[in-house]
């Protein structure tokens, strides 16, 4: 079967850096996307993976290992708004996405 | 921009109510999809469309129903409500299978009682 791995939640402190770690088994590979979830909204896009390696973006930064079936999340300097789920999602052989149940990340002051 | 609306936001049914939830995007895409999310759970997906008059199953079809007669429009069918059925409900739609960011509505809460 296909499967996603995520922590479940994670807390962190306000400034520090926090990496959330996903790790997959699915049926081939065709990518890999992180979404951010604040309660009681919709997700919206961080990034997307496709080759091994490190895409940043401002505060938020991903890293993929295709070989290892690995992903993480970086987050750096930690705001109270960073508080939200955090989602993996890979793109199967079948280009369909295969959604992780969301890390929660509490920032505290 | 509207982007993906979906309607209503909030809706309790009674056990063996149907109803729709609609979904319309102006992006113009063709993959739309139709997602449920419960308490402490991934996405799940229901349906998917790749295109006008072309839709498919998701991992979780049952009770459910769609049809995607243009572009714009993914309308979900809920038939005999069930307590199972109470989540929360997204539509979202992207413009291609694998690169394609989804594009989320802002969510649509069942409760069935």
């Amino acid at each position: 079967g296909q499967n996603i791995d995520q922590p479940t939640e994670m807390t962190a402190t306000e400034g520090a850096i926090v990496q959330i770690n996903c790790t997959y088994q699915t049926s081939g590979f065709n990518g890999l996307f992180w979404y951010q979830q604040h309660a009681g909204e919709a997700p919206t896009f961080l990034s997307y993976n496709v080759l091994d390696g490190l895409e940043e973006k401002g505060r938020f930064s991903s890293f993929l290992s295709r070989s290892k079936g690995y992903s993480y999340l970086l987050l750096k300097e930690l705001q109270m708004k960073d508080s939200a789920s955090y989602l993996c999602a890979v793109v199967d052989s079948n280009y369909q996405l295969i959604w992780g149940a969301g890390t929660k990340l509490i920032i505290k002051p | 921009n509207a982007g993906v609306t979906q309607t209503p936001k909030f809706r309790i049914l009674k056990i063996g109510q149907s109803m729709t939830l609609q979904c319309t995007q102006d992006m113009n895409h063709n993959y739309m999809y139709w997602y449920r999310q419960d308490p402490g759970m991934g996405l799940k997906l229901i349906y998917y469309s790749v295109g006008a008059g072309i839709t498919d199953k998701g991992e979780v079809p049952n009770g459910y129903n769609v049809s995607r007669s243009t572009t714009e429009d993914f309308p979900l069918r809920l038939e005999l409500a069930a307590p199972s059925q109470t989540s929360v409900y997204f539509c979202a739609s992207s413009g291609g299978a694998d690169t394609g960011e989804l594009f989320f509505g802002e969510g649509s809460r069942l409760t069935v009682l």
